[in-house]
């Protein structure tokens, strides 16, 4: 069974570009989240998205958005980017909606912001 | 606000002693508690969850145990092996138990020596 997958692996992108992030959670699995790991910082909740809503977000500004497809597949926006959203950003799925499980974690998208 | 703490030093050990590694919260009561490893540039791997009902879980070489009342949770690794050498980090639900965010530490980097 494949795991969460997640697309591309490495992004570089100008400040104040777009970036685009792509999740593919594990088969089965309704409820994706996304987190942003900053060097030191540990892993920030950043949004949950369940049967194609966002049911919440992180203490996160608006640029940082998402959306979740038919088939659970997630997308994480970053519009207006700055050097300090330079992290690694974890997909991760869930059998259940919202937690009381253990969290699968796709391998990220290192994210540089030069 | 909730915060989890866990011990930021590294933690050295021998080959074959047992590992313990803690996680500290506070202004909260969680339904559930849990434990990830994480290796350089990868995502969060699950390894064991336990509910405030449950005071030790064990899994192979691993055991947690949950102190409700010291709001503690002790994570063992008994043989350690230097294939144990990652982060491991403790995980709680924000707030109530399914609201999808995760709070997570910042992570314990253990190294066993052979």
């Amino acid at each position: 069974e494949a795991g969460v997958t997640q697309s591309p692996t490495h992004l570089i992108k100008t400040r104040g570009q777009q970036a685009t992030l792509r999740c593919s959670p594990i088969s089965g699995h309704t409820s994706v989240y996304w987190y942003q790991q900053a060097l030191g910082l540990g892993l920030q909740f950043l949004l949950w998205y369940d049967e194609g809503e966002e049911r919440n977000r992180g203490n996160f500004p608006p640029r940082f958005s998402g959306r979740q497809f038919p088939n659970y597949s997630s997308e994480l926006n970053v519009n207006a980017l700055e050097l300090e959203d330079s992290a690694l950003y974890l997909c991760a799925s869930s059998i259940l909606s919202g937690g009381g499980t253990e969290a699968f974690f796709g391998q990220g998208t290192r994210l540089t912001v030069v | 606000s909730q915060k989890i703490e866990q011990n930021s030093e590294a933690l050295n050990i021998q080959e074959g002693k047992t590992a313990t590694l803690t996680c500290n919260y506070t202004n909260y009561s969680p339904a559930y508690l849990q434990w990830y490893r994480q290796d350089p540039g990868r995502g969060p791997v699950f390894l064991l969850l336990i509910r405030e009902n449950e005071k030790e879980k064990r899994k192979e070489r691993l055991k947690v145990t949950f102190d409700t009342t010291l709001k503690q949770s002790l994570f063992h690794i008994t043989a350690s092996q230097p294939a144990d050498s990652a982060t491991y980090l403790c995980a709680l639900p924000f707030g109530s138990s399914n609201t999808g965010k995760l709070i997570f530490g910042q992570g314990t980097t253990l190294q066993v020596k052979p």
